[in-house]
């Protein structure tokens, strides 16, 4: 079975631009979550989405925001972009969500930098 | 609120030595815990979890956790350490539901980088 897939692997943006993050998750997972991963604040979740649907959501401003289509594909995308925002986009997929206490699966992120 | 924590900002042992990565939780209720291990610009891959049952879990790579509720422990083990197992490790545990936003996350700890000489 194929991993879980995220594109782009790097992304250069510069403040108060809009960037947006795809993850294909493995194949009959139905649950995909986003997470940040910065050196000074380690890993904090951002959402998970569950049959196209919103299930969780992490202590993230507005700016940060997600979807996920019939497929189970996710996007997340991040308006007006700040600094800060620079990091390692980590998304994962499970058959049962947090709910079921399922495992994660992870892609290898996307690498954003804002300049 | 729900937290993890990781002791050690890295642990150091010999190759055929055994090794021990500590994680302590806190968390109302019972706890789902989960062990992760992260190469180097790679995501996270999963090592085992424990739900409920029997208190030694076995999982990924030789790699096992004892859940010790007395002690809210669940460290990491593994009998014979191999160089090929210098990675950073982190613990997690599932926040339990907000009855405010009736939401729920996976909770890290901050990472224990293990170095394992030849």
């Amino acid at each position: 079975k194929a991993g879980v897939t995220q594109t782009p692997r790097y992304l250069i943006k510069t403040r108060g631009q809009q960037v947006t993050l795809s993850c294909s998750p493995i194949s009959g997972h139905r649950s995909v979550s986003w997470y940040q991963q910065t050196p000074g604040q380690g890993l904090q979740f951002l959402f998970e989405y569950f049959s196209e649907t919103q299930r969780n959501k992490g202590n993230f401003p507005g700016r940060f925001s997600g979807r996920q289509f019939s497929n189970s594909r996710s996007e997340m995308n991040v308006s007006t972009l700040e600094l800060g925002d620079s990091a390692l986009y980590l998304c994962a997929s499970s058959l049962g969500g947090l709910a079921g206490g399922s495992e994660q699966y992870f892609g290898p992120g996307t690498r954003l930098t804002v300049t | 609120a729900q937290s993890v924590a990781q002791p050690e900002d890295q642990v150091n042992v010999a190759e055929g030595n055994p090794l021990t990565v500590k994680c302590t939780y806190s968390v109302s209720g019972n706890p789902y815990l989960f062990w992760y291990v992260q190469y180097p610009n790679r995501g996270l891959q999963f090592l085992l979890k424990y739900i409920t049952g029997d208190n030694l879990v076995k999982g990924s790579y030789g790699f096992e956790a004892e859940f010790n509720k007395s002690q809210t422990s669940f460290h990491l083990k593994k009998p014979s350490a191999l160089v090929s197992d210098s990675a950073l490790y982190f613990c997690a545990v599932r926040d339990v539901l907000n009855p405010n936003t009736g939401f729920q996350k996976l909770v890290f700890g901050t990472g224990t980088r293990l170095l394992v000489s030849p």
